[in-house]
């Protein structure tokens, strides 16, 4: 069974500065999916960045990137210029590239706030 | 596109009583999973419908039963509530057919409280 692990219960950024969040995750797969979601006090999960394992390059999207070390298992989020609006909780999911195990196992989450 | 809905927003149940919650997929999405998340808790995975069948379940006990409708909805049965039982319920919506390559979009969930 696959474990996702997030270290940091709660992180805090002064406002335009950059924060890391870190992800690190259990699996014997070799193929798999990598999410970080937003969740703002309104509850509804917010894709903010995907990153396919068999892809080397690091996603990317906009203010959002990602360290991607597949043979550390670590997937890190880095929120550049942070603005106001980026204060939720975050969590670090996987999903396997089975057909069939689409599921996704979910980090304990991380609080993000953000300083004006 | 309204995206994914959920009803109710909130609800609260006795011990013992059995509860129903709703999910109506995105707009072209053919497949509903549903999560449980406690307080201070990453989201668990309850179990995936999709053509009507019970895809793929977490390790839930069988007093959490779902069904999915022809239209693609899809309902969430908690039978014999325990307090345990309290968290907030997501939904998730994607199309199978290219189960690999889109993202599950969640609904604004039902807060459920069991007293």
């Amino acid at each position: 069974a696959q474990t996702v692990t997030q270290s940091q219960p709660e992180m805090s950024v002064q406002e335009a500065e950059t924060v890391t969040l870190s992800c690190t995750y259990d699996t014997s797969e070799s193929d798999y999916y990598l999410f970080w979601y937003k969740q703002p006090p309104s509850r509804q999960m917010i894709l903010v960045i995907r990153q396919e394992a068999y892809k080397q390059q690091n996603a990317t999207e906009n203010r959002f990137s990602v360290n991607f070390q597949k043979a550390a298992k670590s997937f890190s989020l880095k929120i550049s210029d942070s603005q106001l609006g980026d204060a939720a909780m975050y969590f670090c999911a996987y999903r396997s590239a089975n057909f069939g195990n689409e599921k996704l196992t979910f980090g304990t989450g991380t609080r993000l706030t953000i300083i004006p | 596109d309204a995206g994914v809905t959920q009803s109710p927003t909130h609800l609260i149940k006795t011990r013992g009583q059995q509860v129903t919650l709703r999910c109506s997929p995105k707009s072209g999405h053919d497949t509903v999973s549903w999560y449980q998340q406690a307080l201070g808790q990453g989201p668990q995975f309850i179990f995936q419908y999709y053509e009507e069948e019970e895809r793929q379940r977490g390790n839930f006990p069988d007093r959490f039963s779902g069904h999915q409708f022809p239209n693609y909805s899809s309902e969430l049965n908690v039978n014999a509530l325990l307090l345990g039982d309290s968290a907030l319920y997501l939904c998730a919506s994607s199309f199978l057919g290219q189960a690999l390559n889109t993202e599950a979009f969640f609904g604004q969930g039902t807060r459920l409280t069991v007293v």
